[in-house]
């Protein structure tokens, strides 16, 4: 039972340019996005979040953009930089449940200098 | 920056023995999960604690597997015969509120290597 997925389990941009991570999901009663980024051997780290009643959330290098009737979410990096390169997992929540995350399958990035 | 913190970075065990991983979450949160990472898959969650009892858990958090809040500060999660498919990476993570996600916190993490 894929809620949340990320179809591409790898991208790679060259520094300085736009990176563009996708999420889809399917279940209409999540209510909070999240991404996180995960370097190897460590946690995942929250990076930025997006309520269901917006479309857009900015954070200095980081927007996410919500599409509510395609049920689609994408992270933008702009300028991406080699520090970038790390594991991106998308996720969900229910707000008012236990808050469990669903999270995707994640998106490695790689930012080429 | 306060942080969770867990115990070991690393442990390798036989099948079937019992394994213990222990988590302290930041002092004043009330939520705390453990979710776990096979290798390559996504991360998964496992289940949920809220005032020292299971708020929530998944299908994969079977009677093998228990958690348990021993004092004020740590956080465990036991599992009592292991199995070569529990080899993954668990994470511990904790709120001070539920549900929006961008206050929970994960710890790096406990390798389980079950040979």
């Amino acid at each position: 039972d894929q809620q949340v997925k990320q179809n591409s389990p790898s991208l790679s941009v060259q520094e300085g340019r736009i990176s563009i991570l996708n999420c889809d999901y399917t279940n209409s009663m999540f209510d909070y996005f999240l991404w996180y980024k995960k370097y190897p051997a460590e946690g995942p780290t929250f990076l930025i979040s997006i309520s269901s009643i917006k479309d857009k959330n900015e954070d200095g290098r980081f927007t996410v953009f919500l599409n509510k009737s395609a049920k689609h979410l994408s992270l933008h990096i702009v300028p991406s930089q080699p520090g970038d390169s790390a594991v991106y997992f998308c996720a969900a929540v229910v707000v008012g449940n236990t808050g469990k995350l669903i999270f995707g399958q994640g998106t490695t990035l790689q930012v080429k200098p | 920056e306060p942080e969770v913190t867990q115990t070991p970075s690393h442990q390798v065990t036989q099948m079937g023995q019992e394994v213990i991983l222990r988590c302290v979450p930041i002092s004043n949160h009330l939520y705390f999960y453990w979710y776990r990472q096979i290798l390559g898959q996504k991360v998964e969650f496992l289940v949920s604690f809220y005032n020292n009892e299971i708020s929530e858990k998944s299908e994969i958090f079977d009677d093998q597997f228990s958690v348990e809040r021993p004092d004020g500060s740590n956080f465990t999660l036991k599992i009592r015969s292991t199995k070569l498919e529990d080899s993954a990476m668990y994470f511990c993570a904790s709120t001070d509120r539920e549900g929006a996600g961008n206050t929970i916190y994960f710890g790096e993490g406990s390798w389980l290597t079950v040979v």
